[in-house]
């Protein structure tokens, strides 16, 4: 029973410009949702985060937007850069465990 | 700092047989987390410790399935009789306290890929 799910298993962009993100969850106790990077052969590390109280954070080129009414959030990278290619796990937590999508593979092309 | 370190970084076993996965979380924090990873899908949660307690073992697939914790420090999953259903990367957070995860920060260390043949 996959409680977050991200639907688009990959992403392709062009250097410069903005990359979208998207999740979904179904759990109504979830609380808290963070945006997890990883690149090969390392562990995720974390990205960005938001509470369910707010609708939209903001860190540098990266945004979170939740939208509760929908379970819907996403993650915005503007400008893409070459870097930013990797794999990006949604999570989302009502207490302590994680639970993660699927990952969506992003490649920045030059 | 040093993150979290897992050890052996590849696992390859036969079925039957039994392994262990090692991690060293960050120094100081109390809370400690397995997951796994299988082939396309995201982590699923396994074992929350706090301290050298386990008060969350709800997603340990199976009594084969086993984990401790000592001196607030290193954890060790063991895995009985391996089946081939159980080849995935498996990966280690820790956080500094509560283990709120959402606003205690979840720090992973880079897994181990177990292959059971």
């Amino acid at each position: 029973d996959q409680q977050v799910k991200q639907n688009s298993p990959s992403l392709s962009v062009q250097e410069g410009r903005i990359s979208i993100l998207n999740c979904d969850y179904t759990n109504s106790m979830f609380d808290y949702f963070l945006w997890y990077k990883k690149y090969p052969a390392e562990g995720p590390t974390f990205l960005i985060s938001i509470s369910s109280i707010k609708d939209k954070n903001e860190d540098g080129r990266f945004t979170v937007f939740l939208n509760k009414s929908a379970k819907h959030l996403s993650l915005h990278i503007v400008p893409s850069q070459p870097g930013d290619s990797a794999v990006y796990f949604c999570a989302a937590t009502g207490d302590y465990k994680l639970s993660f999508g699927a990952g969506t593979t992003v490649t920045v092309r030059a | 700092g040093a993150g979290v370190s897992q050890s052996p970084s590849n696992k390859v076993t036969e079925k039957g047989k039994d392994v262990e996965l090692r991690c060293d979380p960050i120094s100081g924090h109390t809370a400690l987390y397995w997951y796994r990873q299988r082939l396309g899908q995201g982590l699923e949660f396994l074992i929350y410790f706090q301290g050298n307690s386990a008060p969350d073992k709800s997603g340990l697939p199976s009594d084969r399935f086993s984990a401790e914790r000592t001196g607030e420090s290193v954890s060790t999953l063991t895995i009985q009789r391996t089946q081939q259903e159980d080849s995935a990367v498996y990966l280690c957070a820790s956080s500094l306290a509560s283990g709120r995860g959402g606003t205690d920060t979840q720090y992973f260390g880079p897994g181990t890929r177990l292959t059971v043949l």
